[in-house]
């Protein structure tokens, strides 16, 4: 089955710096690649997704990257702020049987203002 | 919240006992999940349902079991639970397209089993 690996567990960043959050995956079937955001007593919340055809998606401060060929992909967080710190968490999918996802063990991001 | 609510949002139960927790959805979504989450390991998928009466196991599905007899209700029970259920349990949903569709997630049931 399907094995989602995310780097670095935790991450420190003066505020306005730019935070990089990277995933690998096993399975050359998944074709959908999301990131969450979870801040604390809440369940995570989509932030961005990406899917296999597309190599970089943006949405204001926030991008991710995929690279098939290598199996990986990234999420860049650009001008970090204070409430940037959270959890996030990178999972894949091969959207069969609807959207069965595989996380990764997720990054703590700090942003130091 | 995509309109999902779990219930209870904590319970604390003693080993043995059973135990269901409840995801009440109002987006009329084909699919319904239940994760849960410890430190270390991110959420892994216990079961889904892909429809009324159809469900299916997920990674860590031993010890659990699930029913849904209506849209809008999963219920995750523990028939005996153990120390080693303690966790966060997620419910999410998801809808159909051409391309299927992201997960969204309720804010969690916080177990704990003595």
């Amino acid at each position: 089955g399907e094995n989602v690996e995310q780097h670095p567990s935790t991450l420190s960043v003066q505020e306005g710096d730019s935070a990089v959050i990277k995933c690998t995956y096993s399975d050359s079937a998944s074709n959908y690649f999301p990131w969450y955001k979870q801040e604390l007593g809440k369940g995570p919340q989509l932030i961005i997704d990406i899917r296999s055809n597309v190599g970089e998606k943006k949405d204001q401060r926030i991008a991710v990257t995929l690279n098939k060929t290598a199996k990986h992909f990234s999420l860049h967080i650009t001008e970090t702020q204070p409430e940037d710190s959270a959890v996030y968490f990178c999972a894949a999918s091969d959207m069969e049987y609807g959207n069965k996802l595989v996380f990764g063990a997720g990054t703590i991001l700090r942003v130091k203002s | 919240d995509a309109g999902i609510t779990q219930s209870p949002r904590h319970k604390v139960t003693e080993t043995g006992t059973p135990v269901t927790l409840r995801c009440h959805q109002t987006e009329n979504h084909r699919y319904m999940y239940w994760y849960r989450q410890d430190p270390g390991h991110g959420l892994r998928l216990i079961h889904y349902s892909y429809g009324v009466k159809d469900t299916d196991k997920g990674e860590v599905s031993d010890g659990y079991s699930v029913s849904r007899s209506k849209t809008e209700d999963f219920l995750l029970t523990l028939e005996s639970a153990t120390s080693s259920q303690t966790s966060v349990y997620f419910c999410a949903i998801s809808g159909t397209g051409p391309t299927g569709s992201p997960l969204h997630f309720g804010n969690g049931t916080r177990l704990t089993v003595t």
